[in-house]
């Protein structure tokens, strides 16, 4: 079993619909949990970065961690076509350890 | 602020030559790590350097190999290359005190011919 699992899409709404991506996890040690986008030919952009369990909002943007199942969420409200791009969600085990990356999520909003 | 940024970003090398990459931290950055993001999958961890040493590698053998410099610049070097090498390789600089939020460059795309 992989530490980290994404199904790797591709997922296509419509443009303002609510996108829901999602990614479980096997090592019980993760505390850091985090979900970058990275455009076509681009370097991943951290999104979201939390810490143990719990919600976090940022604009139209909300992560969720459920540590008791090992999982966790990125919601997107509004979507809009920019963006499109691949989501990955990542995780580390201490505060300067190694990341541990998803194998990503190709998202299309589509107009 | 200045991001991270990487050079070359594209690179066209053969089986068996050596190749390094380059990656100037965002600017108050101490720590650097280095990723390999195979086509269609998640950044891979090679290694990362704090304070010029390495603080930590992944499982990649021991002709990836690295430098970091006084000013946190960081080196990538891959000798003897394989095919399976083509990727795109990233540099992510963080500061280690304010947990782990790595900020990533644009990235190096090599290529193995």
């Amino acid at each position: 079993q992989k530490e980290v699992e994404q199904d790797p899409g591709p997922l296509s709404v419509p443009e303002g619909a609510i996108v829901s991506l999602n990614c479980t996890y096997s090592n019980s040690a993760f505390q850091y949990f985090m979900w970058y986008r990275q455009y076509s030919r681009k370097g991943p952009e951290l999104l979201m970065y939390t810490y143990s369990s719990g919600n976090k909002e940022d604009g139209r943007f909300t992560a969720q961690v459920d540590k008791s199942s090992k999982y966790i969420s990125l919601f997107i409200r509004d979507s809009q076509p920019s963006d499109s791009a691949t989501y990955l969600c990542a995780m580390s085990a201490l505060r300067d350890d190694k990341i541990i990356f998803g194998k990503g999520t190709r998202l299309h909003i589509l107009p | 602020e200045t991001g991270v940024t990487q050079s070359p970003t594209h690179l066209i090398k053969t089986r068996g030559q050596q190749v390094t990459l380059r990656c100037s931290s965002q600017s108050g950055h101490n720590t650097v790590s280095w990723y390999q993001q195979a086509l269609g999958q998640g950044p891979q961890f090679i290694f990362q350097y704090y304070r010029e040493e390495e603080n930590g590698r992944g499982n990649f053998p021991p002709r990836f190999s690295g430098l970091q410099f006084p000013n946190y610049s960081s080196e990538l070097n891959v000798n003897a290359l394989e095919l399976d090498d083509s990727a795109l390789y990233l540099c992510a600089s963080s500061l280690s005190t304010s947990g782990n939020e790595q900020f990533f460059g644009p990235g190096t795309r090599l290529t193995v011919l």
